[in-house]
């Protein structure tokens, strides 16, 4: 079956520091992937996505481009701020006649200024 | 303006009792979703609807019973309640754009977190 697997948090970073968080995945066919973002005490929200192979996503100074040689969709940002602290879930989805989210186990990230 | 929303958010009741969770969504999906998110964060997929119509269900425990009274809306009714279903419950919904190659983007409500004493 599908799965992603991320990289073991918690990450703890200064500000202005490069981020990577890996991410790689396992499916049968063809999936979107997604980065969504979890901000303390709120809901998931979209980061950005990719549809095919090497498609970049970007949102918000993040970056994730999907690579389907290596399998992986790592997310990365050129210069964090505190307000980038928070949980970051990679995740697929296949269409099989409906669509179904299967997400990595999060990686907490927090920004020292 | 809030695009899927989710009653109540808090939710802390005691062990064999029966409550509900209401989801919302005025975005004009067809497909919705409910999500568990556990201690440690891990969120798995519970159940899928399409048009009021179950797709998925990841066996979950019958205990738990969504009801899809029109397609904007999907409850999830928790019946005998343990304490392992102490969680945060997110709703979700997406367009279903057809075809087998077809997918798109879910939007999550803000959560209701639950605490079973």
């Amino acid at each position: 079956g599908d799965s992603v697997t991320q990289m073991e948090g918690p990450v703890t970073l200064s500000e202005e520091a490069f981020l990577t968080i890996n991410c790689t995945y396992t499916a049968t066919g063809y999936p979107s992937l997604f980065w969504y973002v979890q901000y303390p005490g709120e809901g998931l929200q979209l980061l950005l996505k990719a549809t095919k192979a090497d498609d970049k996503g970007s949102n918000k100074g993040f970056e994730a481009t999907y690579r389907k040689e290596t399998t992986s969709f790592h997310l990365e940002k050129g210069s964090v701020q505190v307000s980038d602290s928070a949980v970051y879930f990679c995740a697929l989805s296949e269409y099989f006649g409906n669509e179904k989210l299967t997400f990595g186990t999060g990686t907490r990230l927090t920004i020292i200024p | 303006d809030t695009a899927v929303s989710q009653t109540p958010k808090y939710l802390v009741t005691q062990m064999g009792n029966d409550k509900s969770i209401k989801c919302e969504q005025n975005l004009g999906h067809d497909t919705m979703y409910w999500y568990k998110q556990d201690s440690k964060k891990f969120l798995k997929i519970m159940f899928s609807y399409n048009n009021k119509e179950l797709i998925i269900n990841e066996t979950v425990p019958n205990r738990f019973s969504p009801k899809s009274p029109d397609k904007a809306h999907l409850n999830l009714h928790i019946n005998s309640l343990e304490l392992g279903d102490s969680a945060v419950y997110f709703c979700a919904s997406s367009r279903n754009m057809g075809g087998r190659t077809s997918t798109d983007t879910q939007y999550f409500g803000p959560g209701t977190r639950l605490t079973v004493l």
